[in-house]
């Protein structure tokens, strides 16, 4: 149980393109997904919080004009890198929580490898 | 907010027991700790997860003291495929977010 499904799972586009990111939650209803990106050698750094039905919450620095979110359903989140530029190059990793209660722990998506040329 | 912190590395020989600790000296009073497995180019995987005292499931085992201000996760008779990096984290009250730390850098040698 508690699957998590990221599509892609890479992406290779020119700059200047919006590149479009899916995370799934399979077999449960996420009311929270978070969004991670993680460039390489590095730890996860957190990007947003998205709750469902209302507009995600962005961590300082990250631009939200830039990175859109969105979360339409219990099951779906996606993130739109918009006019997306060689520096926007990383790891994209989406997770999802079964609930708020204190012990639900977040399942991560297999993450998405997105390559601006 | 419960920072974490880890070591940045650990060798061990395959068959081994493997203990990792992590600090969390400022962990609050409703949050639980979560322990993570990332394999290269993957997402973190859910290893266990515990609130005080012992936890076990099939693959390791969570010790948390009484001040839960640290944990220590175990992996017994560790194998090849068990190199990877170990995150921990602090947190889950309601919608409270997450931080990783830097993890630690599991290798295992034959």
């Amino acid at each position: 149980g508690a699957v998590v499904s990221q599509h892609p799972s890479w992406v290779i586009c020119k700059s200047g393109t919006s590149v479009k990111i899916e995370c799934r939650s399979l077999d449960f209803q996420a009311t929270t997904m978070f969004w991670y990106r993680q460039f390489p050698k590095q730890s996860l750094m957190l990007m947003a919080t998205s709750n469902e039905g209302s507009k995600a919450t962005y961590e300082q620095g990250v631009e939200k004009d830039k990175f859109l979110i969105n979360h339409a359903s219990l099951t779906l989140s996606t993130l739109t890198v918009t006019s997306a530029h060689p520096e926007d190059s990383s790891f994209y990793i989406c997770s999802a929580r079964n609930g708020t209660r204190n012990n639900q722990p977040q399942h991560f998506g297999d993450g998405t490898r997105l390559s601006i040329l | 907010l419960a920072k974490t912190t880890q070591p940045i590395s650990m060798d061990s020989y395959e068959g081994q027991e493997v203990n990792i600790t992590c600090s969390h000296n400022n962990i609050a009073t409703n949050d639980y700790i979560t322990w993570y497995q990332q394999f290269p180019s993957q997402g973190p995987r859910f290893i266990i997860q515990g609130y005080k005292t012992k936890v076990t499931n099939e693959v390791a085992s969570l010790f948390i003291p009484a001040d839960r201000k640290s944990s220590t996760l175990s992996l017994p008779r560790v194998s090849l495929s068990d190199t990877a990096v170990y995150y921990c984290l602090v947190g889950g009250n309601n919608f409270n977010k997450f931080y990783f730390g830097s993890g630690t850098k599991l290798n295992v040698k034959p």
